[in-house]
């Protein structure tokens, strides 16, 4: 069975910094692409960053492009997101994903974890 | 950026009636190369991440029920749900991945009329 679990999540202070990690079963990992998407309370989703399966390539959406970074570790079947200058907008659960196919990164998003909620308070 | 506009925002059906979400984007998700739209619809319900339903514009994933049929080309697209059921209650988005950074519908809040 295919499973994706976030952990790293919690209350943090504007300006501060979180490491997200993402630990996956049941499938290759170094075979997969890998994303983080947040969903702020109560709103819709939002890309927030791509990683390619060996991690040499890596994409952010512009509202954390020089914040957040994406990383992985094939030999751990881990994905981590470092999140740093924090700000309330952050303020999200955040899903790790994987790619729904293997040969690249433009695809679809399956499966989705269970997700982590990250707090920054003002 | 590609933007991707869902409507309704919101939708009430009655069970067994159809309910049809709408997604637009801004350019054309068919890629010239393989002839495939690069669009996804996804269904969430309170509490739980986002399920994916459908790939490629209109692939089923394995397990969805066949009430959930997905068309569309260019870049105008549709999720049709066909005989409403009270377990399809839930937000659905659609979502482009033809280019990052990739891009979700606001979201279409679907209820029971």
């Amino acid at each position: 069975e295919v499973q994706v679990v976030e952990s790293g999540g919690g209350l943090v202070q504007r300006g501060g910094s979180l490491r997200l990690s993402c630990s996956v079963s049941g499938f290759t990992f170094s075979d997969y692409a890998m994303f983080w998407v947040r969903q702020a309370p109560g709103k819709g989703l939002e890309y927030v960053s791509a990683i390619n399966s060996d991690g040499g390539s890596t994409n952010y959406a512009d509202s954390v492009q020089g914040r957040f970074s994406i990383s992985r570790d094939n030999s751990k079947n881990t994905l981590y997101l470092q999140m740093s200058s924090l700000r309330p907008e952050d303020t999200a659960v955040y899903y790790c994903v994987r790619a729904g196919h293997s040969s690249d990164w433009y695809s679809w998003f399956d499966p989705w974890g269970q997700g982590t909620l990250v707090t920054v308070s003002s | 950026d590609i933007v991707v506009t869902q409507s309704p925002d919101s939708l009430a059906v009655s069970l067994g009636a159809r309910a049809t979400i709408t997604c637009k984007s801004s350019q054309s998700l068919l890629y010239s190369s393989n002839l495939k739209s690069y669009l996804a619809w996804y269904q969430q319900k309170p509490g739980q991440p986002p399920k994916l339903l459908i790939s490629w514009a209109s692939i089923r994933e394995s397990g969805v029920p066949d009430r959930f049929s997905g068309s569309g080309s260019g870049t105008e697209y549709t999720l049709t749900i066909s005989g409403l059921q009270a377990e399809d209650v839930a937000e659905y988005y659609c979502q482009q991945y033809y280019s990052t950074p990739y891009t979700f519908g606001q979201g279409t809040k679907l209820e029971i009329q």
